[in-house]
């Protein structure tokens, strides 16, 4: 079965600690893994995607095929960057992507 | 343009009342999605546009009937619906059907029925 596991709903932190929000998946293929955000009153926006290894506003995620993990992390956590944060799983479907999104975490950085 | 237009932003309607939500893009993005996020949930698919085909229907009720005219625009047409239809209907679009490149996504109708 296909299924992307967040199991924190809240992680708070306070600012300049670093973040790890955890992220697992199932799945049998070869997965393609995304990670969401959505800040208060905006719309779901891309945040990083394994495929590229980028660093995106501090925030890596590493793709760990062993664990079927792909955590978010970033060493030092900012005000800004509370927002609700999704992982997402991206399996073709009839050859055509279908994301699937995990519960998602909301975190809460205290100044 | 590097945005997901969705119109209405807001929607009431009552169980026997026909409406459509609209969704525009122009990235020149091949693949569309409609999705359904109750509160305090993530987003749920419902159907995935690619190159203006409808490929996949998350064995979505008919009362939601989708349709995509042309590759810009994705329509939801609503037609008696529930109280528990009531949530945020997102639209997103991709470069194409792989989605390799993540999904853009617009900022949503929020749907109440009564």
């Amino acid at each position: 079965a296909q299924r992307v596991t967040q199991p924190e709903k809240l992680l708070s932190v306070f600012k300049g600690a670093p973040v790890e929000l955890k992220c697992n998946y199932s799945y049998s293929g070869s997965p393609e893994l995304f990670w969401y955000v959505q800040y208060s009153r905006q719309r779901l926006q891309l945040l990083l995607r394994h495929i590229s290894r980028e660093s995106i506003k501090g925030f890596t995620a590493d793709l760990n095929k062993g664990e079927t993990s792909f955590h978010l992390k970033k060493p030092f956590a900012q005000e800004e960057d509370s927002a609700m944060y999704y992982c997402a799983l991206g399996p073709l479907s009839g050859g055509y992507n279908k994301l699937i999104f995990g519960a998602g975490t909301r975190l809460a950085v205290h100044p | 343009d590097t945005e997901v237009t969705q119109t209405p932003k807001h929607l009431v309607m009552g169980m026997t009342n026909k409406k459509s939500l609209k969704c525009e893009q122009h990235m020149g993005h091949r693949a569309m999605y409609w999705y359904k996020q109750k509160a305090k949930k993530p987003p749920e698919l419902m159907f995935v546009y690619s190159y203006e085909k409808l490929s996949i229907n998350e064995s979505v009720p008919s009362r939601f009937s989708p349709e995509c005219p042309n590759s810009s625009l994705l329509n939801l047409h609503l037609h008696a619906l529930q109280p528990e239809d009531s949530a945020l209907y997102l639209c997103a679009s991709s470069q194409d059907g792989g989605g390799n490149w993540g999904y853009t996504f617009g900022s949503g109708t929020r749907l109440t029925v009564v």
